[in-house]
This record gives C-alpha cells, sequence and structure tokens, in this order.
C-alpha cells in the first residue's frame, strides 16, 4: 500500500528565513504534487512533477522530485507571513494519496 | 472560464439519514474525483469517475456511492451517516481521457453529521 510522509508536520519561521518540506513515498510514482491550503478553503495546486529531477519554482518555493529516493521536497526561501498555510503533497499511483500536511505558520 | 464548483457549501444532517452532494467540473474536463477530508487530515481519495463509471475505489465503505452524469457532473452519496462522516467533502475533476492527470479542486462542502 502506497504511503506518503510529510515531515515537519508544524513548521513555525521567522519572516526571511529558509526552510524545506519533506515528501517521502514508499511506491514508484512519476507524478507528484504539490498543494497549498488555507483554513477553511480548498486545495490550490503549486507544483506538478512528473519526472526524475523535476525542479520547478514559483516566487519563494521550489520544488523538486528524486524517484529514486522516492522523495519531493518543497523549499520555501526568505519566507513572508504570506505564506502561512498547510502545505499537501500528494502522489499519484492506483489513486491519488495524500501527506498528512505541514502546517506552516511565519512569524514576524 | 468556471472552475470546479459544488453545492451546497455547508449541510447538517442527523445520523442515520441520507445526503447528496453535487459536483461540476471545470469546463473541458471528463474525470471527477471525490475526497473525504477530515479535520486536521490530508485529503483520502473515495472514488474516480470517468464515462459515466466508477474507474477507482478508496478504502470507502458502500455507504458511500456516486455517479457520473452525460455531462461529466458527479453526485457523491452517502447513506446512514455516521458522526464520523462530518468532514470536507472535495470534488476534484480533470481531463484524464486526454492523458492530463492534473486535478483541479472545488470549493468543498463542509458536511456535520450530530
Amino acid at each position: 500500500e502506497l504511503k506518503v510522509e510529510q515531515n515537519p508536520l508544524f513548521l513555525s519561521m521567522q519572516e526571511g528565513k529558509n526552510y524545506t518540506i519533506y515528501c517521502n513515498y514508499s511506491t514508484t510514482s512519476d507524478r507528484l504534487y504539490w498543494y497549498r491550503q488555507d483554513p477553511g478553503k480548498s486545495l490550490e495546486s503549486l507544483f506538478v512533477l512528473l519526472s526524475n529531477g523535476a525542479v520547478k519554482q514559483e516566487g519563494r518555493l521550489m520544488a523538486s522530485l528524486d524517484t529514486k529516493a522516492r522523495l519531493s521536497t518543497l523549499h520555501i526561501t526568505a519566507a513572508v507571513h504570506d505564506l502561512s498555510a498547510t502545505y499537501f503533497c500528494a502522489v499519484e499511483s492506483y489513486d491519488m494519496r495524500f501527506g498528512a500536511g505541514t502546517r506552516l505558520t511565519v512569524k514576524p | 472560464d468556471a472552475g470546479v464548483t459544488q453545492s451546497p457549501t455547508h449541510l447538517i444532517k442527523t445520523r442515520g439519514q441520507q445526503v447528496t452532494l453535487r459536483c461540476s467540473p471545470k469546463s473541458g474536463h471528463d474525470t471527477v474525483s471525490w475526497y473525504q477530508q477530515a479535520l486536521g487530515q490530508g485529503p483520502q481519495f473515495i472514488f474516480q469517475y470517468y464515462e459515466e463509471e466508477e474507474r477507482q475505489r478508496g478504502n470507502f465503505p458502500d455507504r458511500f456511492s456516486g455517479h457520473q452524469f452525460p455531462n461529466y457532473s458527479s453526485e457523491l452519496n452517502v447513506n446512514a451517516l455516521l458522526l464520523g462522516d462530518s468532514a470536507l467533502y472535495l470534488c476534484a475533476s480533470s481531463a484524464a481521457g486526454t492523458g492530463d492527470a492534473e486535478q483541479y479542486f472545488g470549493p468543498g462542502t463542509r458536511l456535520t453529521v450530530t
């Protein structure tokens, strides 16, 4: 059974700092997604990673995929308060399996 | 271009009742997936519909059923509601028929079972 593990589950960081969220998964897949969710809201697609070595960047967020290590990272550069949200990775296999989410709080 | 829409936004039901949630996919999309998201957790896959048939199913009991209509819209039905069915129900659409599996999520329906 496909398992998707994110860490950390909770992350509190200062504005201007850098940090990385990790997403490990247990079976072969070549499609990995990152989503953002604000409280009480739906999921907003951030990145779709389709191949080994894929790297995508949007603003202060950069995502990468290593299919051999079954690992994706979401790197936050110079965090700002507006990035406070919960971030999910999701891996597509038979179905779409989500991680438990990383609740990010960026403090001034 | 309308995105994915869901109705109703909120719903309160009593244990044992039945509920129907509705989803209209994004224009051009032919595949609808349903997810249950309990408070503080990640979404869990319920099932996916394509060409009016259930194509994949997650680990949910038969109380959860669905339907897809010729216009690609979809319904999720839950029978014999339990307190544990309280959650945000998300619908996502994609153009899987064209090989594009990226899913776009609707705003969700918040179901409360009392």
